[in-house]
């Protein structure tokens, strides 16, 4: 059992190059999202998913697409990379959609946009 | 919209002694969590304890404990035996209700070092 596990760990890109991020869960959760953690800002939602088929978008959604097309994927894409997503992201997931259920974060991937 | 603060950028602590961590959270809402996540220099988020609003009674989780206002929408974290394990970032989060994804709100973070 791997838990939730992130690709890259790190990666460098430059301005208006595109990439995904990797993020696999093995628990059979439905519910995963993506966080991005900035300095003295603590984690912001990107994207959301209930289950394969439905996402929805998170606070701050912009340059980010996203798609759940199994239960156990949930890649996030930057179509055209910008200096201002220079982050560290994390992906989380949960058996069920409730605060009782306890969400599972990846180790992290920082990027870096040149 | 909901916000959290931790007022306290970074603490220290010597080893085996106790701090207690702030988190003040501005919400309308009546039924909600809150939660306390641990990020140590690896970088992973762990759940360190939960509290539900409704309930009155402390959460508590081994040296870990919490000091619950709703009134003043206080949500405190305080460590007792501190082990240099403990250094770590401490994030403050709330959740609104029984909903996933928007409602989730993290604090800033708090920087805490045991000192041996």
């Amino acid at each position: 059992n791997a838990g939730v596990t992130q690709t890259p760990k790190f990666q460098v890109l430059k301005t208006g190059q595109s990439m995904t991020l990797q993020c696999a869960q093995d628990m059979n959760h439905e519910y995963m999202s993506w966080y991005r953690q900035d300095p003295g800002m603590g984690l912001r939602l990107i994207h959301y998913s209930v289950g394969a088929g439905i996402t929805d978008q998170g606070e701050v959604p912009n340059g980010y697409n996203v798609s759940r097309s199994t239960t156990e994927d949930f890649p996030l894409r930057l179509l055209s990379a910008a200096p201002s997503q220079t982050s560290v992201y994390f992906c989380a997931s949960s058996y069920g959609q409730g605060a009782s259920e306890t969400q599972y974060f990846g180790p992290g991937t920082r990027l870096l946009v040149l | 919209a909901q916000t959290v603060t931790q007022s306290q950028p970074e603490m220290s602590v010597q080893e085996a002694e106790t701090v207690t961590l702030s988190c003040t959270y501005d919400t309308s809402e009546n039924n909600y969590y809150l939660f306390w996540y641990k990020q140590p220099p690896s970088r992973q988020m762990i759940l360190v304890i939960r509290q539900e609003a409704y309930k009155q009674q402390n959460a508590t989780e081994n040296r870990f404990s919490v000091n619950f206002q709703k009134a003043a929408k206080s949500f405190s974290l305080k460590i007792s035996d501190s082990q240099l394990g403990d250094t770590a970032m401490y994030f403050c989060a709330f959740m609104k209700g029984y909903n996933y994804g928007q409602n989730f709100v993290f604090g800033p973070g708090t920087r805490l070092s045991v000192l041996p």
